[in-house]
């Protein structure tokens, strides 16, 4: 089993939509977490940077974590055309980040 | 504008030659970072820098070597004896404040193919 799963996509939702997208995970000892936003042939963009359980609001962005259920989301709302992109969530217990495959979004006009 | 530069964005190997891929970042970061990415597959670290004249193996160093001469550099080259080496690879960078992960900041990646 993996460290991180996520579902690879791919999703396609219509402008204006809220978007869900999700990671679990196996290792308990992971506190922070992370999500990011690649555009095709781009590094990743960090988005959300969260430690522990709870939720976070940066915009028309929530991350949210749940360790009880080692299942983390980020919640896309008013979804844009500009959103499309490969999302990745990424994860530590110290030092080194595992990262999820990534999820890959369209956001049809 | 402070940020991670990757050159080049292309590169073509041919058998059994080394190639050398540049990162250079000017955001003052301790700790650098080397991944790679294929298709349907996560990153995968290859080799990341804490300090200068420092660092250590990731989950997929063989076929690979790096240096760390200078804070804002950390080249990595792809030997011959990388098998596989057609991949996106990206270099990362953050402040290191020990046991606490720091978000990474990643340049825009070199394509590596064989030629």
């Amino acid at each position: 089993q993996k460290e991180v799963e996520q579902d690879p996509g791919p999703l396609s939702v219509p402008e204006g939509a809220i978007v869900s997208l999700n990671c679990t995970y196996s290792n308990s000892a992971f506190q922070y977490f992370m999500w990011y936003r690649q555009y095709s042939r781009k590094g990743p963009e960090l988005l959300m940077y969260t430690y522990s359980s709870g939720n976070k609001e940066d915009g028309r962005f929530t991350a949210q974590v749940d360790k009880s259920s080692k299942y983390i989301s980020l919640f896309i709302r008013d979804s844009q055309p500009s959103d499309s992109a490969t999302y990745l969530c990424a994860m530590s217990a110290g030092y080194a980040l595992n990262f999820g495959k990534g999820t890959s979004l369209l956001v049809t006009p | 504008d402070g940020g991670i530069t990757q050159s080049p964005k292309y590169l073509f190997r041919k058998e059994g030659q080394n190639v050398t891929l540049s990162c250079e970042q000017n955001l003052n970061h301790d700790a650098m970072y080397w991944y790679r990415q294929d298709p349907g597959q996560g990153l995968r670290l290859i080799y990341y820098s804490q300090i200068v004249n420092d660092f250590q193996k990731g989950d997929i160093a063989e076929g690979y070597s790096v240096s760390r001469e200078k804070k804002e550099s950390f080249p990595l080259t792809v030997t011959s004896a990388q098998k596989n080496p057609t991949a996106f690879y990206l270099c990362a960078s953050s402040i290191d404040e020990g046991a606490k992960p720091q978000p990474q900041h990643f340049g825009d990646g070199t394509r590596l193919s064989i030629l």
